[in-house]
């Protein structure tokens, strides 16, 4: 039972490169996460999703695209990164009382 | 829209002395209250949850913290610090749209001095 996995761990980029960072669950839940942790600002969410085909914008969404095919998997899609985009992600599922179970991120460097 | 505010991006105690870090939120209804760990270089952990039952709610590694609706405050305690408990502690609210997510303050870095 892995929980809450993300790859890669670690990622540099150029500025207008692509990428995507993946999030997979084996816990069975329904709802799903994707947040930024900067210095000083804590984590924000960047889009969120409540089920298989359901996705919708958190809070600083401009520049991720996210779709969910299956309940088990919920990729982050940088479509053209900046140096803005640096970051560590970190991927979350949410339990029946709000509880959000991480996975242990991805950190990444846009030059 | 919820917030949560934590007073103080650093703060320091002697090891063996009481632990206080602040936390206070808005909501337009009541919320689930979480406080999270951070160890350097690691994920975030949940450290304890009030989802309205017991206003005292008791945590990991002896850290408790109190639900106080008047105060709209959910601040973090530990009788004595340990030099393992630096880190960063973050305080959250649940989403009050049907998200299924949470605010998150901006953090308190503790640190511990032998």
């Amino acid at each position: 039972n892995a929980g809450v996995t993300q790859t890669p761990k670690f990622q540099v980029l150029k500025t207008g490169q692509s990428m995507t960072l993946q999030c997979a669950q084996d816990m069975n839940h329904e709802y799903m996460s994707w947040y930024r942790q900067d210095p000083g600002m804590g984590l924000r969410l960047i889009h969120y999703s409540v089920g298989a085909g359901i996705t919708d914008q958190g809070e600083v969404p401009n520049g991720y695209n996210v779709s969910r095919s299956t309940t088990e998997d919920f990729p982050l899609r940088l479509l053209s990164a900046a140096p803005s985009q640096t970051s560590v992600y970190f991927c979350a599922v949410s339990g029946s009382d709000y509880e959000q179970y991480f996975g242990p991120g991805t950190r990444l460097t846009v030059t | 829209a919820q917030s949560v505010t934590q007073l103080g991006s650093h703060v320091s105690v002697s090891e063996g002395a009481l632990v206080l870090l602040r936390c206070n939120y808005s909501s337009s209804v009541p919320p689930y209250l979480f406080w999270y760990v951070q160890y350097p270089n690691q994920g975030l952990q949940l450290l304890l949850k009030y989802t309205s039952a017991a206003t005292l709610v008791k945590g990991i590694n002896g850290f408790e913290a109190e639900f106080k609706k008047s105060e709209t405050s959910f601040h973090l305690t530990k009788p004595s610090a340990h030099m393992s408990d630096a880190a960063e502690y973050f305080c959250a609210v649940s989403d009050v749209t049907g998200r299924r997510a949470l605010t998150f303050g901006s953090g308190t870095r503790l640190q511990v001095q032998p």
